[in-house]
């Protein structure tokens, strides 16, 4: 079955750059998330979107946007980077169609973002 | 404030045995429980769930109880292989919230 799809995996940028995340959700899925995971750390919930449209919004900074586009695909871009930007990005996404599941969130493989 | 909390950082059983991974929340509005299981370099792979409105759901060598009363949820494998070996996080979400809350994770590791 088709999965989350995240790219790039692996990203190294420097301090003060900017980065763009993406995401594929599983086909018919409606709903995004995006978590950052930090070394030994639990995944934090960051911004959530339905159908194109923001849903919630977590512990996201300011530097921080994401959108979800008509494919529904979303994309999470990071400007000004900062080392404790250093993460794993994940995307997951869900179907609100299916009531009895509509909380089960997918996970994707995960970028592995590090700023130097 | 961690609302979400796995006390046991690691447990260790032996293949065939059952293992038992707890987790205990603080928020009484969670509704919605889920387990994760996570390899290096992977995403968490979804493995079970229980609404609020359940006491217990099992889906073949797993089975997640959930104690409203106490806050208290747990996950048993049985019998464990070790394919288990992995880290498990527990997660929680609210009602109306999309957002999952998640523990610290355990890690499981299974014995041959």
């Amino acid at each position: 079955a088709a999965g989350v799809i995240q790219s790039p995996r692996h990203l190294i940028k420097e301090k003060r750059e900017t980065a763009t995340l993406k995401c594929y959700p599983i086909p018919r899925h409606d709903t995004v998330y995006w978590y950052q995971q930090g070394p030994g750390q639990d995944p934090q919930f960051l911004i959530s979107f339905y159908e194109k449209m923001q849903s919630d919004k977590g512990s996201i900074p300011d530097r921080f946007s994401a959108q979800q586009f008509s494919d529904y695909h979303s994309e999470l871009n990071m400007s000004s980077l900062e080392l404790g930007d250093s993460a794993l990005y994940f995307c997951a996404s869900s179907s609100r169609q299916r009531t009895d599941s509509s909380y089960e969130q997918y996970f994707g493989p995960g970028t592995r973002l590090t700023v130097t | 404030d961690q609302q979400v909390k796995q006390n046991s950082p690691s447990l260790s059983v032996q293949e065939g045995r059952i293992s038992i991974l707890n987790c205990d929340y603080t928020n009484s509005m969670f509704d919605y429980f889920l387990w994760y299981k996570k390899y290096p370099a992977e995403g968490p792979t979804f493995l079970i769930s229980i609404s609020s409105i359940k006491d217990k759901n099992e889906d073949g060598r797993f089975t997640v109880f959930l104690n409203k009363s106490a806050k208290h949820l747990s996950l048993h494998i049985v019998p464990s292989q070790p394919g288990d070996s992995a880290v498990y996080f527990c997660a929680a979400s609210q009602g109306g919230s999309e957002k999952l809350v998640f523990g610290k994770g355990t890690k499981l590791t299974v014995n041959p």
